[in-house]
């Protein structure tokens, strides 16, 4: 199995941060990596696939990057909403794992 | 608009069999992938597995000898059976329409195993 790591496992921010999860695979998925935003009690939400690109509906501050082994998701101006658990998910080979989540909390 | 709404018995007792149900309402199955995730309370999310529209399935390893995923187009839904449940398999299930993007969620059912 790919093992996917995230890092780190929570922050604390202020409104207006701008905040960077980083998330690394154990062996290289190319650019099928995806994240996801979840909140309590809801379904988990698309934010980002193919590493890069932004899910229809979601806001620009949201941007996703990288390829291989290391990428990164950006939320440029962390806003109210924004307060939440992030994960990354590889989808280059079976089973498409999870990274461990980030939590974003209020600073 | 697509919506997935999901339906299933949220108490189990050890050994039984978890049995889920998504209901695709407002699209087709075609051309999709269609996939089932759990998460443990507390913890992160776990991916189950997945069906494709033509019927091919993959599960994780780790529950494949007691997990099978199933279609019924006819009805426009699909199914997870998890056999054989202990206390770990407690978690809040969700299924999901996709693979590489997973863009439509049902809205999580708890499965908790206790005797």
């Amino acid at each position: 199995d790919i093992q996917m790591t995230q890092s780190p496992s929570s922050v604390s921010a202020s409104v207006g941060d701008r905040v960077t999860i980083t998330c690394r695979a154990s062996q290289s998925v190319g650019s099928w990596l995806a994240w996801y935003q979840h909140k309590p009690g809801k379904a988990p939400n698309l934010l980002i696939y193919a590493a890069s690109t932004l899910q229809d509906g979601v806001p620009s501050r949201f941007s996703g990057s990288g390829f291989g082994t290391d990428f990164t998701l950006t939320i440029s101006s962390l806003q109210p909403e924004d307060f939440a658990t992030y994960y990354c998910q590889q989808a280059n080979s079976v089973p498409f794992t999870f990274g461990g989540g980030t939590r974003v909390e209020i600073k | 608009q697509v919506q997935l709404q999901q339906w299933g018995a949220g108490l189990l007792k050890p050994s039984e069999t978890l049995s889920l149900t998504c209901g695709v309402f407002g699209g087709s199955f075609s051309p999709y992938y269609w996939t089932w995730i759990r998460q443990p309370p507390g913890k992160g999310l776990e991916w189950i597995g997945e069906i494709h529209y033509g019927g091919s399935t993959n599960y994780n390893p780790s529950l494949k000898s007691r997990v099978t995923i199933s279609l019924d187009t006819s009805n426009n839904q699909f199914s997870l059976n998890v056999r054989s449940v202990t206390a770990a398999d407690t978690a809040v299930y969700y299924c999901a329409r996709g693979q590489v993007k997973l863009t439509h969620w049902g809205q999580g059912t708890l499965a908790t195993v206790s005797s």
